[in-house]
């Protein structure tokens, strides 16, 4: 079936050190992709999404591309800093769920001193 | 306080028991979702809502029952809970393609 999911379950890097959290998916008909960051006892918070005619996206530190040839969609944090430790869940926006959101099980990123 | 409120943040219950979760939105966004959160399975749709009176199934609705009787507010009822709902439940809304979540209920089902 059609899923969402996530290359690596877990993630350590060096504070200072860029991250890259990866993310597979198989529904080509989505329409949006996005990056939700969950901290310890705390529902998901919005990181950046990216529509699906784009490759490449920008914010604040945080950059995700999008590679629709191969399914792939990646986050990447600049400076990881300590507050960056959470899990972070890509997902996609599915119409089969009156564009619900359907999200990966989620990478856990460990940001070492 | 604006945003999304999720009570009670904790609930023990017995098995067999029936237990409502409530969700509260301060905006009028018409998209209302309950999600629940398990190691392994990340977040699991359980229902959906697209306004108030219409509401819809999701990936794993069995053993829940929704309703929404006005736009804010947006509750979960299990009505003979098991073991196997124990969870992490997430009350969410909606506005283009942003969800916003509510701190979450966690229910352990004894």
């Amino acid at each position: 079936g059609e899923s969402v999911g996530l290359h690596l379950p877990t993630l350590s890097v060096q504070e200072g050190d860029n991250s890259i959290i990866n993310c597979a998916y198989s529904n080509s008909a989505s329409d949006y992709f996005i990056w939700y960051k969950q901290e310890s006892g705390k529902g998901p918070q919005f990181i950046i999404d990216i529509r699906s005619n784009m490759d490449k996206r920008q914010g604040q530190r945080v950059t995700v591309l999008l590679n629709k040839t191969v399914k792939h969609l990646s986050l990447q944090i600049a400076a990881t800093q300590p507050g960056d430790s959470a899990v972070y869940f890509c997902a996609e926006i599915r119409h089969n769920y009156g564009q619900n959101f359907v999200f990966g099980p989620g990478t856990r990123l460990s940001v070492l001193p | 306080d604006a945003g999304i409120t999720q009570s009670p943040r904790y609930k023990i219950t017995e098995t067999g028991r029936q237990v409502t979760l409530m969700c509260h939105q301060t905006w009028s966004h018409s998209y209302m979702f309950w999600y629940r959160q398990d190691l392994g399975h990340g977040l699991r749709l359980i229902y959906y809502s697209a306004a108030a009176d219409i509401t819809d199934k999701g990936e794993v609705p069995d053993g829940y029952v929704v309703s929404r009787s006005k736009t804010e507010n947006f509750p979960l009822t299990l009505e003979s809970a098991t073991r196997s709902q124990t969870s992490v439940y997430f009350c969410a809304t909606r506005m283009n393609t942003e969800a916003f979540f509510g701190q979450g209920t966690r229910l352990t089902v004894v």
